[in-house]
């Protein structure tokens, strides 16, 4: 079993749509939550991160954890074409240095 | 802010080869840097981590001879791909985290390099 899991897609939907992404999780001991957006053929740019349970808004985006679920979600409202590319989640355990583990990315299009 | 840049952008090479990629923190030092593969539709996986001034950290599975990495500065690190093989063709992503300033360890991502071996 991964420590990360991501449906990797692809998901399509309309310009406007409200999209959700989502990650399960198996180490319980995970503290930080990201989102990441990769475009094609580029590195991948940080949208959200939390830390511990609870929700954090950011414009069009909101993210979600329930550690008590091994769960995080990232909604994207209003979808836009531009947000076309793959969100990866991450998660890292807390306290100093710890390394990132991904999940597989879910990749996105959003068509007018 | 924050800007990570790689160099070169993408390379192609001949088998047996050696290439060599550079990772820069712009506007700020990185202590520590990590060296990610990605191949298509899949995503990253960590190969190594690199602190500077000491000796890289390899992940399980990741060839350290083949992967040569040197943390020179705390705004450099590099990537030698020594005898490149076809297998070796990918995408390489370097991050940087920031030496001071996040309680979490934020990373910066460059814009990959992109190598095919033939």
């Amino acid at each position: 079993q991964k420590e990360v899991e991501q449906d990797p897609g692809p998901l399509s939907v309309p310009e406007g749509a409200i999209v959700s992404l989502n990650c399960t999780y198996s180490n319980s001991a995970f503290q930080y939550f990201m989102w990441y957006r990769q475009y094609s053929r580029k590195g991948p740019e940080l949208l959200m991160y939390t830390y511990s349970s609870g929700n954090k808004e950011d414009g069009r985006f909101t993210a979600q954890v329930d550690k008590s679920s091994k769960y995080i979600s990232l909604f994207i409202r209003d979808s836009q074409p531009s947000d076309s590319a793959t969100y990866l989640c991450a998660m890292s355990l807390a306290g100093g240095y710890n390394k990132l583990i991904f999940g597989a990315g879910t990749r996105l299009a959003v068509h007018p | 802010g924050a800007v990570v840049s790689q160099h070169p952008s993408w390379v192609i090479c001949k088998s047996g080869t050696s290439v060599k990629i550079e990772c820069r923190s712009l506007d700020f030092q990185a202590t520590t840097m990590f060296w990610y593969r990605q191949f298509p539709k899949q995503s990253l996986m960590l190969m190594a981590t690199s602190n500077e001034g000491s000796k890289a950290t390899y992940e399980q599975g990741v060839e350290k001879d083949k992967f040569l990495i040197n943390h020179a500065s705390l705004t450099l690190s590099t990537l030698t791909v020594t005898s490149a093989h076809p297998e070796d063709s990918s995408f390489y992503i370097c991050s940087a985290e920031p030496s001071t300033g996040t309680n979490y360890n934020e990373q910066f991502f460059g814009p990959g390099t992109r190598l095919t071996v033939l």
